[in-house]
């Protein structure tokens, strides 16, 4: 099993919404990141958890709160969003950490806010 | 911080060759990555630098001269599937082994 799974693959919300993203990968990895792609623009690091300890924290506005309740799942929590936020966000993984290795995405959660 | 340069967009015919080049300033390197990306999918590894030389991989190969901050991603035989961005993404040890990615090269393979 090589997969990182994220949910949902789309999302709409209203800038008033919470909501939250979700990301699990059964491959053992250590690390895990989310990062955010806007359209036709490379995937820009958002947060990183080393052994389920968030270890980067790429200056995120506080509206989006990341959560990692073990080492297979990481969750991103939106609360407050505005337009400018709407974005695909990947979840990635990594086998040992952020210092090794190759980083395995998923498919991305493509997020709308109105 | 980082510095990572590559071109926008190249154009090459089915069966043929194309070399993405890659060149980059850090602070602490810690490794070069290559990943493929098709429009509205997640991105996928390609190849991983650390050492000077070329790695090769199927159609695929990928070169890393350090004392250059410099990388080539080489797609031989050219398949109409490999129409994609091509990102290259650095690690950084002295920026918490972040891994940052270029803006990426649009590939556009034609019959």
């Amino acid at each position: 099993d090589t997969e990182v799974t994220q949910t949902p693959k789309h999302l709409v919300m209203g800038m008033t919404n919470k909501k939250s993203l979700k990301c699990e990968q059964h491959m053992g990895h250590r690390a895990m990141y989310w990062y955010k792609q806007k359209a036709k623009k490379p995937p820009e690091l958002m947060f990183v958890y080393s052994y389920e300890k968030l270890s980067i924290n790429e200056s995120v506005p506080s509206r989006f709160s990341p959560e990692c309740p073990n080492s297979s799942l990481l969750n991103l929590h939106l609360h407050a969003l505005q337009p400018e936020d709407s974005a695909l966000y990947l979840c990635a993984s990594s086998q040992e950490g952020p210092s090794t290795g190759e980083l395995f995405f998923g498919e991305g959660s493509r997020l709308t806010v109105l | 911080g980082q510095n990572i340069d590559q071109p926008t967009e190249m154009t090459a015919t089915e069966g043929a060759i194309v070399q993405i080049n890659c060149t980059y300033q850090t602070s602490g390197f810690n490794g070069l990555f290559w990943y493929q990306q098709h429009a509205g999918e997640a991105p996928t590894f390609l190849s991983y630098n650390v050492l000077d030389g070329l790695e090769e991989k199927g159609r695929f190969s990928s070169f890393l001269s350090r004392s250059k901050g410099y990388s080539y991603l080489l797609l031989k035989e050219l398949q109409m599937k490999d129409s994609a961005s091509y990102l290259c993404a650095v690690r950084d040890y002295a920026a918490g082994n972040k891994l940052t990615f270029g803006g990426g090269t649009r590939v556009l393979v034609k019959p």
